[in-house]
């Protein structure tokens, strides 16, 4: 069965300093790969997605970054934090044209 | 701008009572819409609605689709406190990816 991991579960960053969060999924190939953010009482706004090994797409404008090095790793990423970057980060799968995306337990990020 | 809107944005029921959860949306060129339940952390997939009319169902919660009025409607009977959580509407529509997330209802079910 397919697995998909996050980490760090909770961080809490200053102002201005970097940021990588990694998420990996296990028991399937070539998945498409996505990152949300949902902010306090917002709904999930997705940010990238990825159909393949160094294919990004970004949906909103902003200064976060990410990177699929590897088939089932993703990474999001900022050289420097803001405020308005707390949230709730999500990492997701899906296979291929199907719609349904599956969640990994999520990053809680508060910047300070 | 694509646009999903949840109603009620939070609802407070005993055990054992029926809910009723909406779902309404503006989109271009829809192409399924999705419910997940949201606990502590990460949505969690209950249903997803391609076609009008067709009602889907698990357990005590079923789900269905008017394409026509463009809304869709989530049902749970017989609440528990289990059921207690968050519950996003999500639709996708246009391109391959283009996804739009409602900002949910929170149901507190107390005994």
């Amino acid at each position: 069965s397919q697995t998909i991991h996050q980490w760090p579960a909770t961080l809490v960053q200053p102002v201005g300093s970097p940021l990588s969060l990694e998420c990996t999924v296990e028991g399937t190939s070539n998945p498409n790969l996505y990152w949300y953010r949902q902010a306090a009482g917002r709904g999930l706004q997705l940010l990238f997605y990825s159909v393949g090994i160094g294919q990004i797409s970004s949906e909103v404008p902003q200064n976060l970054s990410a990177s699929r090095p590897q088939d089932r790793q993703f990474i999001l990423s900022s050289k420097k934090l803001l405020l308005s970057d707390s949230g709730f980060y999500l990492c997701a799968w899906a296979l291929g044209l199907q719609e349904t995306q599956y969640f990994g337990p999520g990053t809680r990020l508060l910047v300070l | 701008e694509d646009k999903v809107v949840q109603s009620p944005l939070s609802l407070v029921v005993h055990e054992g009572d029926t809910v009723t959860l909406n779902c309404s949306y503006e989109v271009t060129n829809f192409r399924s819409l999705l419910w997940y339940k949201q606990e502590k952390k990460a949505p969690t997939f209950l249903f997803m609605l391609t076609s009008s009319g067709i009602e889907k169902k698990s357990g005590r919660l079923s789900s269905i689709l008017d394409k026509k009025e463009l809304f869709s409607i989530l049902n749970i009977t017989a609440t528990q406190t289990g059921d207690s959580a968050v519950y996003l509407c999500a639709v996708f529509s246009g391109g391959y990816q283009k996804v739009t997330f409602g900002t949910g209802t929170k149901l507190q079910v107390i005994p």
